[in-house]
């Protein structure tokens, strides 16, 4: 299972984009990369998952450059109903509750 | 509601007593994993299915937990003889064969 490095927490303000980026250096060729959103007390929430470029849902875009070695979650104009942890994952999409998570990014946002 | 269910919410038990949590997935969902979280740590696999089929286990499974999905559909994780330090959230997915994994809201177990 790859591993993955996130900032250990982040900081941002209602309105503003947030972008949280994610390193995973040993990124087979068949996984892929999924985002997920957890609330204390809550199990994981799925957010969005991509494999190369550009994915965008109703929530969050997910960029993915052509190595595929780092991700970057961006959630536009977060609200503080946002604060949370945000695991990046990467994993096969045939088997994709087999993930490593790592310890997270808790994302404060402040009014 | 037809997301992932857990049962129950909260436990709370006396070392050295058993528990069982039960799953119940998504319908279609044929795959199915248990996590375990402590608190401040991002959850940690500990064991999937594929319909009846326990395929992988982690070195987190010890000889004291056992998980069944007896006809591929819910799932049971026992503890016996708990411990302290099996005092975590119990979190259960499932997902296709293909697509992302979907969480239930956990049972979270005290163990005292």
């Amino acid at each position: 299972l790859a591993k993955t490095t996130q900032p250990i927490s982040m900081d941002s303000y209602e309105g503003q984009e947030v972008n949280i980026t994610c390193s995973h250096n040993n990124i087979a060729t068949n996984d892929y990369i999924t985002w997920y959103q957890q609330f204390p007390s809550q199990g994981p929430r799925f957010i969005i998952q991509g494999y190369k470029t550009k994915v965008t849902n109703e929530v969050a875009s997910l960029f993915i450059p052509a190595d595929r070695k780092s991700s970057t979650l961006s959630l536009p104009r977060v609200s503080l109903s946002d604060t949370a942890v945000y695991y990046c994952l990467v994993a096969l999409r045939t088997n994709a509750g087999k993930s490593t998570f790592g310890d997270g990014t808790t994302l404060t946002v402040k009014p | 509601d037809t997301g992932v269910s857990q049962d129950p919410r909260h436990k709370i038990t006396k070392r050295g007593q058993n528990v069982t949590f039960r799953c119940d997935p998504i319908s279609e969902h044929n795959r199915l994993y248990w996590y375990r979280q402590t608190l401040g740590q991002g959850p940690e696999f500990l064991t999937y299915f594929q319909n009846e089929a326990q395929l992988e286990k982690s070195r987190l499974l010890s000889d004291r937990f056992s998980a069944e999905r007896p006809k591929g559909s819910f799932s049971t994780l026992e503890i016996q003889r708990t411990e302290q330090g099996d005092s975590a959230m119990y979190l259960c997915a499932s997902s296709p064969n293909t697509g992302e994994a979907f969480f239930g809201q956990g049972t979270r177990l005290t163990v005292v």
